[in-house]
């Protein structure tokens, strides 16, 4: 049974371009979260997808940051007209239940994607 | 989303010393997990704890559910080399912000 598996492993853009990172969870999951690590930092978490629908989308940056989890395919977190500062870790992390609130379920990580920002 | 603190960020350890870290949360939680990042690595499940006050054991980790559900702790006997990574508990979902510790051979 395949983990989560996140591509590319590592990205490197230049100011302005697009990032696209991909994650697909673990076979018969069906929840998706995904995490920003800056170096020597914690995850912030950014948003909480299901099949189709964005449930918690609170760490979300308000401007140039999308995420989406079409019914087939992987789950994508889309940065637009990247900067310096978006240069980062980003996590993808499934659960077969709901990984927040009451019954948060364990959450599987997969090895990240490293975006770099020229 | 939650706000959980973690203290100390930082422990540094001789190998064979206790190391614990503390999480604290300023609203009660309905169940709290703890995650082990190793240096490069990603965040890998350690455990869940659910009930008021309950104490769970992993051979030298011990982990601690607060009485009213606002803070738990994570207890490492003789720490090894291998447990060095940065240790996060976690409000399901919404992570704490580490405790890194360092074990010096």
């Amino acid at each position: 049974n395949a983990g989560v598996m996140q591509n590319p492993r590592h990205l490197v853009r230049r100011r302005g371009q697009e990032a696209r990172l991909r994650c697909s969870p673990m076979k018969g999951h069906s929840h998706v979260y995904w995490y920003r690590q800056l170096p020597e930092e914690g995850l912030k978490f950014m948003v909480y997808l299901q099949k189709e629908n964005i449930i918690d989308e609170s760490g979300m940056p308000k401007e140039r940051f999308s995420a989406e989890f079409p019914k087939e395919g992987p789950s994508i977190l889309r940065i637009q007209q990247v900067v310096r500062g978006d240069s980062a870790a980003y996590f993808c992390a499934s659960s077969l239940r709901p990984g927040t609130g009451s019954s948060g379920g364990e959450l599987f990580f997969g090895e990240g994607s490293r975006l770099t920002v020229l | 989303g939650q706000q959980v603190m973690q203290i100390p960020q930082y422990q540094h350890v001789q190998e064979g010393e206790d190391f614990t870290t503390y999480c604290n949360s300023s609203t009660t939680l309905s169940n709290i997990q703890w995650y082990k990042q190793r240096p490069g690595g990603h965040p890998v499940f350690l455990i869940q704890l659910v009930k008021s006050g309950e104490v769970k054991k992993q051979k030298r980790l011990t982990f601690q559910f607060g009485e009213a559900k606002k803070n738990s702790s994570l207890h490492i006997t003789a720490t090894q080399t291998t447990d060095v990574g940065t240790y996060f508990c976690a409000a399901p979902g919404y992570f704490g912000t580490g405790t890194s510790l360092t074990v010096i051979p």
